[in-house]
């Protein structure tokens, strides 16, 4: 089982949709979890941090589940500049981050 | 926020050729600063974690006597590609620590794009 799977997409969604994507990972002793945005051709930006049952940040929420091994981030009324990549990060200990491969997200007018 | 700088953003060298690319945490102390590299459509790969004043600890497959890091200051670490080849053209991002709380988040630079002939 790969450390951080994720469904590489793409989601293709109109303006306005809500979107969701699921991230599972393998280290059950992992501690921190956040997803990350990165455009073509940029480096990743810390989109969210999860640190607990979940959190929202206007219209992105985030989830996690420790007992099954998956983080969510859902994202409401889509934007056009919502277009990129979604990765899903996990850390199992102080330094080491383990990335998913991404979800690419397509928002069409 | 934490900001994080690269230099070059993108480079071309000749094949046997050395890069150094450098990493610097603008507005805070990193003791930590991270050198991955990310392949087109791939997930970013960590190479090393490089630890200020101390030597760096190379990922698994990674060979540090060709990715030659430096960490010394707070603020800067450098990562040299010794004789590039091209198959070391990729996208090479560092990333620093920062604590926020009781955990630590990790913001990266820009990235250097690096291609070799």
């Amino acid at each position: 089982r790969k450390e951080v799977e994720q469904d590489p997409g793409p989601f293709n969604v109109p303006e306005g949709a809500t979107v969701a994507f699921n991230c599972t990972y393998s280290n059950s002793a992992s501690q921190s979890f956040f997803w990350y945005r990165q455009d073509c051709r940029k480096e990743p930006k810390l989109l969210m941090s999860v640190y607990s049952s979940g959190n929202e940040d206007g219209r992105f929420t985030a989830q996690l589940n420790r007992a099954s091994q998956y983080i969510s981030l859902l994202i409401r009324d889509s934007k056009l500049s919502d277009s990129a990549t979604y990765l899903c990060v996990v850390n199992g200990g102080y330094s080491t981050l383990t990335f998913g491969k991404g979800t690419m997200l397509l928002v069409s007018p | 926020g934490a900001v994080v700088s690269q230099h070059p953003s993108w480079v071309i060298c000749k094949s046997g050729t050395s890069v150094k690319i450098e990493c610097r945490s603008l507005d805070f102390q990193a003791t930590t600063m991270f050198w991955y590299r990310q392949f087109p459509k791939q997930s970013l790969m960590l190479m090393a974690t490089s630890n200020e004043g101390s030597k760096a600890t190379y990922e698994q497959g990674v060979e540090k006597d060709k990715f030659l890091i430096n960490h010394a200051s707070l603020t800067l670490s450098t990562l040299t590609v010794t004789s590039a080849h091209p198959e070391d053209s990729s996208f090479y991002i560092c990333s620093a620590s920062a604590s926020s709380g009781s955990h630590y988040e990790q913001y990266f630079g820009p990235g250097t794009r690096l291609t070799v002939t």
